[in-house]
């Protein structure tokens, strides 16, 4: 059962670009939501989290959008560069509960 | 400050062969992690230990796969024997504690094929 649904599943944009990212949960229990980023080879890495109890979230050029009624979250890559490239993973959890990744999205900015 | 190390990198293995994986996490953490990653799937939780006791293993498919963690420190996921559809990345994690909101840090995986 998939608990978080990603999308788009890649997307390729021009350096400076904005790429947007979708996810949608189910469980409304969920209250922590981070987001990953892999580059190839590599591990996923912790970029950037949010709780609920917060619509947006930002961290350098990465900014999460949160909304709460929907059931959906989003990233977003503000002033893309093409170091960016990387596939990037949404999740969702709670204190007691493991992580639920999304599917991923694979993201290549052009220079 | 060292990150999580896995061993091998790769592996290459035939059908009905078994095959063991190794993780060491970063020094301090108390939980770790295995997940399976599939190609173009997010990772999937396989097993979670809070110092060499099994938190959560209700996705670990125990008639091939299994996990220990000697000691509270290193790891080792086993799969005895391999079916094709076990080709993914193995990931492991730790983190400092085994809430969902601490945060998990990921070794560089190894890379499974079964032919």
């Amino acid at each position: 059962q998939q608990q978080v649904k990603q999308s788009p599943q890649s997307l390729i944009v021009q350096k400076g670009g904005i790429p947007i990212i979708n996810c949608a949960y189910e469980n409304t229990a969920f209250d922590y939501f981070p987001w990953y980023q892999q580059f190839p080879g590599k591990g996923p890495a912790l970029l950037i989290a949010i709780r609920p109890d917060v619509s947006e979230k930002k961290e350098g050029r990465f900014t999460i959008s949160f909304n709460k009624s929907a059931k959906q979250f989003s990233l977003h890559i503000m002033d893309s560069q093409p170091g960016d490239s990387a596939t990037y993973f949404c999740a969702a959890g709670r204190n007691d509960y493991k992580l639920s990744f999304g599917a991923g999205t694979t993201v290549t900015v052009r220079a | 400050e060292a990150g999580v190390a896995q061993s091998p990198r790769y592996k290459i293995i035939e059908k009905r062969q078994s095959v063991a994986f190794w993780c060491n996490p970063i020094s301090g953490h108390a939980t770790l992690y295995w997940y399976q990653q599939i190609l173009g799937q997010g990772p999937k939780l396989l097993i979670q230990f809070q110092n060499n006791g099994v938190v959560d293993d209700s996705q670990l498919p125990k008639d091939r796969f299994s996990a220990e963690r000697l000691k509270g420190v290193d790891s080792t996921l086993k799969i005895q024997p391999a079916k094709l559809e076990d080709s993914a990345v193995y990931l492991c994690a730790s983190s400092l504690g085994p809430a969902s909101t601490d945060t998990q840090y990921f070794g560089p995986g190894t890379r499974l094929t079964v032919l």
